[in-house]
């Protein structure tokens, strides 16, 4: 099956720091690839559609400055967490899909901001 | 936003019992996966149902997609520890999945 992987699997930082985190299709072209937040022993709340070379479509609520995504190529999408509080602690997982095929899921990335 | 209610929240069985899970809506959908989501990893997608009325079976789990399209259930026939995991239903339009909270389901041998 289709494989998405994210980078890093867990990160720890300081207050303040700003953390990228990649999302790659490594078997497919995606058009389409979305970030989502869980927080413990929660769902997966979605957070920004991303369109490699378009602007992301961000939900409400969540703060288009303070989550910088890029999506540079079909197979590439990055969230860059700006000013990272502990509030932004959080599993953070993208998906990749093509339109109106099944969405695949990485593996999540750990992030905790001390 | 169409809300996706699931139950119960949490599952202890012992290996070889049957459970069932329940993804329930006030919306119609037209199409509701399950996924099932283990620890410090991503989900995993188990199947997507379309038709009302429809049932799939995966080996020991079966799927059940009500005839009205606003509910779903997940049901495991003997159950074993490998089947632990968080259970979630999700619908809605392609691009704006909306997830359920999870069915927490451990099954101790």
């Amino acid at each position: 099956g289709a494989v998405v992987s994210q980078h890093p699997s867990w990160v720890i930082c300081k207050s303040g720091t700003s953390v990228k985190i990649e999302c790659r299709s490594l078997d497919f072209q995606a058009t389409t690839m979305f970030w989502y937040r869980q927080f413990p022993k929660q769902s997966l709340m979605l957070m920004a559609t991303s369109n490699e070379g378009s602007k992301a479509t961000y939900e409400q609520g969540v703060e288009k400055d303070k989550f910088l995504i890029n999506h540079a190529s079909l197979t590439l999408s990055t969230l860059t967490v700006t000013s990272a509080h502990p509030e932004d602690s959080s599993f953070y997982i993208c998906s990749a899909g093509r339109v109106n095929q099944p969405q695949h899921f990485g593996d999540g990335t750990r992030l905790s901001i001390l | 936003t169409q809300l996706l209610e699931q139950s119960p929240q949490f599952l202890s069985i012992q290996e070889g019992e049957n459970l069932t899970v329940y993804c329930n809506s006030s919306s119609v959908f037209s199409s509701l996966q399950w996924y099932r989501q283990e620890p410090g990893e991503g989900p995993v997608l188990l199947v997507t149902v379309v038709t009302g009325g429809e049932v799939k079976k995966l080996k020991r789990l079966t799927f059940q997609f009500g005839d009205a399209r606003k509910d779903s259930s997940l049901h495991i026939t003997a159950a074993q520890p490998g089947d632990t995991g968080l259970y979630l239903c999700a619908g809605g339009s392609w691009g704006k999945l909306q997830f359920g909270a999870g069915t927490q389901v451990v099954v101790t041998p």
